[in-house]
C-alpha cells in the first residue's frame, strides 16, 4: 500500500517561514491535498491540487509537489497557525484514500 | 451555507452494530461523490471508505472492508456508514467529508463536525 511520511513536529518562530514535507514514491504523479486541524475541531482544507488555495485561505499558504516530495509552506507564520497538519492523496493502483501521519506544527 | 451533520455515535461492545448518518445541505448533495474519516484518539486522519454520487462506485479501507457498509440517499440528502462486527480499535471520532475534483482523487472539503464511536465492554 501507498504510504506517505511526515516529520512528528516543525517548530517556527513567529514571522519565519515554514516548511511541512509530505514523502511517498513518484508523488509527484499525484495531486496532494493538505488539510489544517485545531485541537477539537474538524480538519480544515488549506491547499488542494499541490499548490490551490481555497477561498479564504490567506496567501500565506503555499504547496508545491515534485519527485518524491510535496511540501506546505507557511509564511509569515503566526501563532493562530499552530496545528496539527495532513498531505492526502488518491493511490489508484488500490483505490484507497492515503494520508501521511500528521505534522505538529509549533509556533515558538 | 454548505454543512454536513454527522450523528449515531455511541457506546457501543466489541461484536456489535452502529449506524452513523451524515446530512448534507447548502449544496447540491447527488452531484458529489463523499467519504467517511476516522481518528482515533491522539491518532491522526485514516480514510475509511468511499462513494460516488450515483452511489454505483464504493471503496473501503482494508481495516474495514467487509465490516462496513457506505451507502447514501440522495432523495434525503444523506450519507450512511453502517458499522458491523465493531472492534476495539474502531473507536475514533468518525468524519464525513465532501469531495471535490477527483472521480475519486479528490479533495475533501468541507468536513462535518464528527460523531464519536466508542467499543468498549
Amino acid at each position: 500500500s501507498y504510504v506517505l511520511t511526515q516529520p512528528p513536529s516543525v517548530s517556527v518562530a513567529p514571522g519565519q517561514t515554514a516548511r511541512i514535507t509530505c514523502g511517498g514514491n513518484n508523488i509527484g504523479s499525484k495531486s496532494v491535498h493538505w488539510y489544517q486541524q485545531k485541537p477539537g475541531q474538524a480538519p480544515v482544507l488549506v491547499v488542494y491540487d499541490d499548490s490551490d488555495r481555497p477561498s479564504g485561505i490567506p496567501e500565506r499558504f503555499s504547496g508545491s509537489n515534485s519527485g518524491n516530495t510535496a511540501t506546505l509552506t507557511i509564511s509569515r507564520v503566526e501563532a493562530g497557525d499552530e496545528a496539527d497538519y495532513y498531505c492526502q492523496v488518491w493511490d489508484s493502483s488500490s483505490d484507497h484514500g492515503v494520508f501521511g501521519g500528521g505534522t505538529k506544527l509549533t509556533v515558538l | 451555507e454548505v454543512q454536513l451533520v454527522e450523528s449515531g455515535g455511541g457506546l457501543v461492545q466489541p461484536g456489535g452494530s452502529l449506524r452513523l448518518s451524515c446530512a448534507a445541505s447548502g449544496f447540491t448533495f447527488s452531484s458529489y461523490e463523499m467519504n467517511w474519516v476516522r481518528q482515533a484518539p491522539g491518532k491522526g486522519l485514516e480514510w475509511v471508505s468511499y462513494i460516488s454520487s450515483s452511489g454505483s462506485t464504493i471503496y473501503y479501507a482494508d481495516s474495514v472492508k467487509g465490516r462496513f457498509t457506505i451507502s447514501r440517499d440522495n432523495a434525503k440528502n444523506s450519507l450512511y456508514l453502517q458499522m458491523n462486527s465493531l472492534r476495539a480499535e474502531d473507536t475514533a471520532v468518525y468524519y464525513c467529508a465532501r469531495e471535490r475534483g477527483g472521480s475519486p482523487g479528490g479533495w475533501f472539503d468541507p468536513w462535518g463536525q464528527g460523531t464519536l464511536v466508542t467499543v468498549s465492554s
